[in-house]
C-alpha cells in the first residue's frame, strides 16, 4: 500500500534558521516518484522537487536541498537560511510508475518568525 | 503558456444539492487530476481523466464524476452534497510520458456544504 508519513503538524523557527522537514513513505512499486509541493496561504500548490526512485543522489537547489534515502524510505527537504516568505505548509507526495496519481502526506505547517 | 485555472473560486450549496467545478488545463496537457482536501489535510485524489476517459478512481462515492472535454478541460460533478463534502477542490494538468512531467495544480475551488 502507499502511504506518506509526515510526523510533523507544524514547526516554528526564527528567520535565517535552517529547517528540515521530514518525510517518511511506504510504497511496493521498485519505480516510483516522491515530490515536495508548498501551499502558501492562498491554497494553490507549488511544485518544488521531484526525485525518481532510480536517483539518490542528493542536490542543492538555491536554498532548497533533500536527502533521499531508500534504506530508510525517507525523502526529507531542507530550507537554508529561513525566509519570512517560507511560511505555508508543505506535503511530501508519491506517486507509483504505474499510475499518475499522487498520494500526498497530511503536511507540516511551517511558520517562519521574523 | 497559459496555467491552470479553476472556477468558480468559492461555492456556497445546501445538503442535497449538486454541484459543478470547472478546471482548464495548462496549454498542451492532455491528462487532468481532481483532488480534495478536507482542512488540515493533504489532498486526496478523487479521479483522473487521460483523453476524455477515466483513468484511475480513488477511493470516492458514485456521486462523484467527472467529464473531460476534445480541449482536454474537464469537469467534476457532486450529486447530493453532504456536510463533509466541504473542501477545497483541486485540479491537476499534465502531460504523461514526457520527460521529467510533473502535475501543475490550479487555485482550487472551495466548497462550502451547509
Amino acid at each position: 500500500a502507499q502511504k506518506v508519513t509526515q510526523a510533523q503538524t507544524e514547526i516554528s523557527v526564527v528567520e535565517k534558521e535552517d529547517v528540515t522537514l521530514d518525510c517518511v513513505y511506504e510504497t511496493r512499486d521498485t519505480t516510483y516518484y516522491l515530490f515536495w509541493y508548498k501551499q502558501p496561504p492562498s491554497g494553490e500548490l507549488v511544485f518544488l522537487i521531484r526525485r525518481n526512485s532510480f536517483d539518490e543522489q542528493n542536490e542543492i537547489s538555491g536554498r532548497y536541498s533533500w536527502n533521499f534515502q531508500k534504506s530508510t524510505s525517507s525523502f526529507n527537504f531542507t530550507i537554508t537560511a529561513s525566509q519570512v516568505v517560507d511560511s505555508a505548509v508543505y506535503f511530501c507526495a508519491l506517486s507509483e510508475g504505474r499510475d499518475d496519481k499522487i498520494i500526498f502526506g497530511k503536511g507540516t505547517r511551517l511558520h517562519i518568525l521574523p | 503558456e497559459t496555467g491552470v485555472t479553476q472556477s468558480p473560486t468559492h461555492l456556497i450549496k445546501t445538503r442535497g444539492q449538486q454541484v459543478t467545478l470547472r478546471c482548464s488545463s495548462q496549454s498542451g496537457h492532455n491528462t487532468v487530476s481532481w483532488y480534495q482536501q478536507a482542512l488540515g489535510q493533504g489532498p486526496q485524489f478523487i479521479f483522473q481523466y487521460y483523453r476524455e476517459e477515466e483513468n484511475g478512481r480513488g477511493n470516492f462515492p458514485p456521486r462523484f464524476s467527472g467529464l473531460q472535454f476534445p480541449n482536454y478541460s474537464s469537469e467534476l460533478n457532486v450529486n447530493a452534497l453532504e456536510l463533509d463534502d466541504s473542501a477545497l477542490y483541486l485540479c491537476a494538468s499534465s502531460l504523461p510520458g514526457t520527460l521529467n512531467y510533473e502535475q501543475y495544480f490550479g487555485p482550487g475551488t472551495r466548497l462550502t456544504v451547509t
